[in-house]
């Protein structure tokens, strides 16, 4: 099946500071990747949906001047905490759409990774 | 979207065969069932999908009433490295971009 990666897979860094996670699709060309946030024993939050070349679409809540999202190829999308706080420490996870026959769809998701800020 | 709702948690025992229901009343004409597995610290992965009736792969089974309003997820003879947090979510790839929205999700514990 299809692979999608995430770099780092966790990261601390301190109040204040940005921080940039990459998420790639390894054998597949993904013009829409979406990005979620997941706090322990939560479920998946979707943040943004990112697509390639144009502007990501962010959900209802999400501020998109602290979340940046570049979806600049179709294998590559970056999520940029900025100005990172200690609520913004979450398990973030990216996934990317896979679409066979037409109708059916399913999403590949990263690894995650793990933003701890101190 | 269509909302999903599920049970919080389930216990089964090694071997036991699993069956988690899944309620979807607004499933719209248009919409798939799909159903993802979560481990702790990793992404989501894909289990299953399907329209109508029975899907089954290598891992699960899918059964789907006619009205399509619920969905029951079969795990057959399950080992202790299927406890683990499964969602049920609905959606198309032509409905809103393919974006999915996961509801709760059910917390399956295998025990010895």
């Amino acid at each position: 099946g299809a692979v999608v990666s995430q770099h780092p897979s966790r990261v601390i860094c301190k109040s204040g500071t940005s921080v940039k996670i990459e998420c790639r699709s390894l054998d597949f060309q993904a013009t829409t990747m979406f990005w979620y946030r997941q706090f322990p024993k939560q479920s998946l939050m979707l943040m943004a949906t990112s697509n390639e070349g144009s502007k990501a679409t962010y959900e209802q809540g999400v501020e998109k001047d602290k979340f940046l999202i570049n979806h600049a190829s179709l294998t590559l999308s970056t999520l940029t905490v900025t100005s990172a706080h200690p609520e913004d420490s979450s398990f973030y996870i990216c996934s990317a759409g896979s679409h066979g026959q037409g109708r059916i769809h399913e999403q590949y998701f990263g690894p995650g990774t793990r933003l701890t800020v101190t | 979207l269509a909302k999903t709702t599920q049970p919080i948690s389930m216990d089964s025992y090694e071997g036991q065969e699993v069956n988690i229901t899944c309620s979807h009343n607004n499933i719209a004409t248009n919409d798939y069932i799909t159903w993802y597995q979560q481990f702790p610290s990793q992404g989501p992965r894909f289990i299953i999908q399907g329209y109508k009736t029975k899907v089954t792969n290598e891992v699960a089974s899918l059964f789907i009433p006619a009205d399509r309003k619920s969905s029951t997820l079969s795990l057959p003879r399950v080992s202790l490295s299927d406890t683990a947090v499964y969602y049920c979510l609905v959606g198309a790839a032509g409905n809103q971009g393919g974006k999915l929205i996961f509801g709760q999700g059910t917390e399956l514990s295998v025990k010895p």
